[in-house]
């Protein structure tokens, strides 16, 4: 099955720096690379995602990096403001394979200080 | 459109009693999907709806739950008896299809003392 391993697990910045965080996986045949964003007593929500056949994609302040030859994409957070504090998890899986779910990684504590 | 709804949203039982918890998917959304997060854990997957079929249940723990989702529509999920360490908050989540986005619900957080 799928490992995922989310790095930092706690991440603290100050406002308006950026904020990094990275996310390995084992299964070479996931091709759908998400990250959710939880606010505290919150729904998990998608706030980007990637396919297997792009290498970045950005949307405003938050982009996202893949490198699949090693296994791993990043979230990056620009400009970082207070409402971006959350905790962040990233779902690598499989669509139409034999895996249609989402495997989480253990999420990565953003505190942004004002 | 409604989101994906969940009932109810917090519950304390006591140990040995009996949970069910209700999912509401979207409407149209053939996928259906259990996750729960215990003790600040990660989000573990317990198991996928397809329609009214389970199309995967490996992550289900034990066999103290039962999952159903008769008609396709709308799911429960059952705890009996329920342990402490069932404690957490589960998610239910629901999608068009396999590839695409998941819509959660705000979860239930169950309470077993």
């Amino acid at each position: 099955g799928e490992n995922v391993e989310q790095h930092p697990s706690t991440l603290s910045v100050q406002e308006g720096d950026s904020a990094v965080i990275k996310c390995t996986y084992s299964d070479s045949a996931s091709n759908y690379f998400p990250w959710y964003k939880q606010e505290l007593g919150k729904r998990p929500q998608l706030i980007i995602d990637i396919r297997s056949n792009v290498g970045e994609k950005k949307d405003q302040r938050i982009a996202v990096t893949l490198n699949k030859t090693a296994k791993h994409f990043s979230l990056h957070i620009t400009e970082t403001q207070p409402e971006d504090s959350a905790v962040y998890f990233c779902a690598p899986s499989n669509y139409g394979g034999s895996q249609g779910n989402l495997i989480f990684g253990k999420g990565t504590k953003l505190s942004v200080k004002p | 459109e409604a989101g994906v709804t969940q009932f109810p949203s917090h519950s304390v039982i006591e140990k040995g009693q009996t949970v069910t918890l209700r999912c509401d998917p979207i409407s149209g959304h053939d996928n259906l999907y259990w996750y729960r997060r215990v003790m600040g854990k990660e989000i573990k997957f317990l198991l996928h709806f397809v329609k009214e079929s389970k199309q995967d249940e490996s992550g289900m723990p034990n066999n103290r739950f039962l999952a159903e989702r008769t008609g396709g529509t709308y799911s429960t999920l059952k705890v009996q008896p329920a342990e402490l360490e069932d404690s957490g908050v589960y998610f239910c989540a629901s999608s068009l299809t396999e590839n695409t986005e998941a819509f959660f619900g705000q979860g239930t957080r169950l309470t077993v003392v």
